[in-house]
C-alpha cells in the first residue's frame, strides 16, 4: 500500500524557519515525482512545488517561487517543505502528494495524499 | 480568483443526479486533460476521477467526468448523503507552467 506520512503540527513565530517532512511508502519513491500543495483556512487547493526524487528536479508554482523551497533525501524516502522566514500568512494545512503521470508529461495526477501538517504562524 | 471557475455549491436531494461545472481556458482544459479531487469534511483530498472520465479503484460508478472544449463535468448520480463534500477540478495550465485547481464547489444533500 502507497503510504504518505507528513510531519505532525507546528506552531511558529513570524520570521522563524520551519522544514516539514513527508515519509514515502510502498513503492520505488525514486521513480514518482513528490510534491505539495496548500489550504488556508476556508479555502481551496493552491500547488505549491514539485519535485523528482531521482535528479531532484524541481518546479514551483510561480506564486510559491522564492518562498518555499521543496527537497527529498532517497535514502530515508522522504520529502521536505521549508521555509527560510515564515509569515502569518503561510498560515495553512499543507498536503504532501505522489503524483502519478498519464500518457503525456501534462497528463497528471495527484494520488495518494497525506493526512496534511498544520502549520500555524503567530506571533 | 481561480483559473478553472466552478460554482460554490450545487444541491440535491438522494438518489438524484447533480453535475458540477469546471470552465477554463485553451491552455488548461482546452489541451490538458483534467482531473476531479473530493475533501470531506475535516479529510485530506483524494483523487476521484483523472485523465477526464478514468475511476481509481474503489470509487463508486455513480462518479463520471466528461470535457467538451475549454470546459469539464463531474456527474454524481444517485446521490448519497456521504457524497457531501468538497470538489475541485484540477489541470495543468501550460501559460502558468504550473497544476491549477478550481475554487472548490460544495455539494450538500438535501
Amino acid at each position: 500500500e502507497v503510504q504518505l506520512v507528513q510531519s505532525g503540527p507546528e506552531v511558529k513565530k513570524p520570521g522563524e524557519s520551519l522544514m516539514i517532512s513527508c515519509e514515502t511508502s510502498g513503492y520505488s519513491f525514486t521513480n514518482y515525482w513528490v510534491g505539495w500543495v496548500r489550504q488556508m483556512p476556508g479555502k481551496g487547493l493552491e500547488w505549491v512545488a514539485n519535485i523528482c526524487p531521482g535528479d531532484s528536479q524541481t518546479r514551483y508554482s510561480r506564486s510559491f517561487q522564492g518562498q518555499v523551497t521543496i527537497s527529498a533525501d532517497k535514502s530515508i524516502s522522504t520529502a521536505y517543505l521549508q521555509w527560510s522566514s515564515l509569515k502569518a500568512s503561510d498560515t495553512a494545512m499543507y498536503y504532501c502528494v505522489r503524483r502519478a503521470t498519464g500518457s503525456t508529461t501534462s497528463d497528471h495526477w495527484f494520488d495518494p495524499w497525506g493526512q496534511g501538517t498544520l502549520v500555524i504562524v503567530s506571533s | 480568483q481561480s483559473v478553472l471557475s466552478q460554482p460554490p455549491s450545487v444541491s440535491g436531494t438522494p438518489g438524484q443526479r447533480v453535475t458540477i461545472s469546471c470552465s477554463g481556458s485553451n491552455s488548461n482544459i482546452g489541451s490538458n486533460t483534467v482531473n476531479w479531487y473530493q475533501q470531506l469534511a475535516g479529510t485530506a483530498p483524494t483523487l476521484l476521477i483523472y485523465s477526464y472520465n478514468r475511476r481509481p479503484s474503489g470509487v463508486p460508478d455513480r462518479f463520471s467526468g466528461s470535457r467538451s472544449g475549454t470546459s469539464a463535468s463531474l456527474a454524481i448520480s444517485g446521490l448519497q448523503s456521504e457524497d457531501e463534500a468538497d470538489y475541485y477540478c484540477a489541470a495543468w495550465d501550460d501559460n502558468l507552467s504550473g497544476y491549477v485547481f478550481g475554487a472548490g464547489t460544495k455539494v450538500t444533500v438535501l
